[in-house]
């Protein structure tokens, strides 16, 4: 699997948008790429995948370039609860395909 | 979403017994299920991949005899550590995916074990 980049932390005030960057140049092109989140002490939470175009849920929008080296997490309008550990990882679909977690953007929602 | 679940929450033991660690997925079957393990202010790392019906993939550098997995059924998957030592104390994750194409992992919400 692709290895992926992510800034270490960031802060983001309540109530505006959150963007987490995820570098993975080395991606291919069976590659999706996945965001989840750790809140402390709880296990990893899904938020969104994408293989080429933008997505968007009811959680986040999932901005991927269109040479699909880099992509972008948006949290519309962060609360504190949004504060967690975000996971951008790279894999093959597959059911047996494992998930490889790198290190990860700690993200602090300030009041 | 698709529910996994793990049990217990949280475990102390005492150092050189073993515990058991349940995965299961409540709302779908899963022919693999993964487990992890996570030290503080650490990221999650794979320890195995866990088959229904065959021997579990374990990672380089974990100790199958310790870290014993069985995969009995489509639902459930148990974790043993054997033989605890305090350096074991950790936070164990285990993951599954439904089986249809391109869909997401679902987590469950992890064991503390504690040996002392």
């Amino acid at each position: 699997d692709a290895k992926t980049t992510q800034p270490t932390s960031m802060d983001c005030a309540e109530g505006r948008a959150a963007n987490l960057p995820c570098n993975h140049s080395t991606i291919s092109g069976n590659e999706y790429v996945y965001w989840y989140r750790q809140i402390h002490s709880q296990g990893p939470q899904y938020i969104i995948h994408g293989l080429k175009n933008n997505e968007t849920n009811e959680m986040a929008s999932l901005i991927i370039t269109e040479d699909r080296k880099s992509s972008t997490l948006i949290l519309p309008h962060a609360t504190l609860r949004d504060t967690a550990v975000y996971y951008c990882i790279v894999r093959v679909a597959g059911v047996g395909n494992q998930f490889y977690f790198g290190t990860g953007t700690s993200l602090t929602v300030i009041p | 979403g698709a529910v996994v679940s793990q049990h217990p929450s949280w475990v102390i033991c005492k150092s050189g017994t073993s515990v058991k660690i349940e995965c299961r997925s409540l709302d779908f079957q899963a022919t693999t299920m993964f487990w992890y393990r996570q030290f503080p202010k650490q990221s999650l790392m794979l320890m195995a991949t866990s088959n229904e019906g065959s021997k579990a993939t374990y990672e380089q550098g974990v100790e199958k005899d310790k870290f014993l997995i069985n995969h009995a059924s489509l639902t459930l998957s148990t974790l043993t550590v054997t033989s605890a030592h305090p350096e074991d104390s950790s936070f164990y994750i285990c993951s599954a995916r439904p089986p249809r194409a391109n869909t997401e992992a679902f987590f469950g919400q992890g064991t503390r074990l504690t040996v002392v």
